[in-house]
C-alpha cells in the first residue's frame, strides 16, 4: 500500500518561514494537498493540486511537489498558524492516503 | 456555503454496528463524491470510504468487509455503517466532500466531526 511520511514536529519563530515535507514514492507524479487542523477543530484544506490555495487561505501558504517530496511552506509564520498539518495524495490502489501529520510549533 | 453535519450515537458496544449520517446543507449532494474519514484520539487522519451521489461505493481495503456507505439524495444525506466494532474503531468520524478534477482529488468541505466510543 502507498504511504506518505511527514516529520512529527517542526518549530519556527514568528515571522520566519516554516517548511513541512511529505515524502512518498514518486509523489511528484501525483497531486498532493495539505490540511491544517487546529486543536479541537476539523481539518481545513490549505493547498490543493500541489500549489493552489482555496479561497480565504492567506498568501503566506504555498506548496510544491517534485520527485518524491511535497512541501508546504508558510512564509512569515504567525502564532495563529500553530496547528497539525497533514499531506494527502491519491493512489490508484489505496485511494486517499494521508501522511501521519506534523505538529507545527510557533515559538 | 456548503455545510456538513454528522449525527449518530456517541457510544457503541463492542461487536455491534456503528451507524452515522451526514447531512449536507447549503448545496446539493448531487454531482459530487462524498466521504468518511476518521481520526482516533491523539492520532492522524484515516480515509475509510467514499461514494458518488449516484451510488458507486469505494472502501479502504482493510475495512471493506465491515463498511457500508450509502446516499439518500431525497434527504441530501449520506451514511456510514461499520459492523462488528471493536475498541480500535473508537475515533472522531468526519464526513467530507471529495472533489475529483482529473487526477487531482481532495476534500474541500468537512463536518465538525463526531466522537464515537466503542465500549461496553
Amino acid at each position: 500500500s502507498y504511504e506518505l511520511t511527514q516529520p512529527p514536529s517542526v518549530s519556527v519563530s514568528p515571522g520566519q518561514t516554516a517548511s513541512i515535507t511529505c515524502s512518498g514514492d514518486k509523489l511528484g507524479e501525483k497531486f498532493a494537498c495539505w490540511y491544517q487542523q487546529k486543536a479541537g477543530q476539523s481539518p481545513v484544506l490549505v493547498i490543493y493540486q500541489d500549489t493552489k490555495r482555496p479561497s480565504g487561505i492567506p498568501e503566506r501558504f504555498s506548496g510544491s511537489n517534485s520527485a518524491n517530496t511535497a512541501t508546504l511552506t508558510i512564509s512569515g509564520t504567525q502564532a495563529m498558524d500553530e496547528a497539525d498539518y497533514y499531506c494527502q495524495a491519491w493512489d490508484s490502489s489505496t485511494a486517499a492516503v494521508f501522511g501521519g501529520g506534523t505538529k507545527l510549533t510557533v515559538l | 456555503q456548503v455545510q456538513l453535519q454528522e449525527s449518530g450515537p456517541g457510544l457503541v458496544k463492542p461487536s455491534e454496528t456503528l451507524s452515522l449520517t451526514c447531512t449536507v446543507s447549503g448545496g446539493s449532494i448531487s454531482g459530487y463524491y462524498w466521504s468518511w474519514i476518521r481520526q482516533p484520539p491523539g492520532k492522524g487522519l484515516e480515509w475509510i470510504a467514499y461514494i458518488y451521489y449516484s451510488g458507486t461505493p469505494n472502501y479502504k481495503y482493510s475495512l471493506k468487509s465491515r463498511l457500508t456507505i450509502s446516499v439518500d439524495t431525497s434527504k441530501n444525506q449520506f451514511s456510514l455503517k461499520v459492523s462488528s466494532v471493536t475498541a480500535a474503531d473508537t475515533a472522531v468520524y468526519y464526513c467530507a466532500r471529495l472533489i475529483q478534477t482529473g487526477s487531482s482529488r481532495y476534500f474541500d468541505y468537512w463536518g465538525q466531526g463526531t466522537l464515537v466510543t466503542v465500549s461496553s
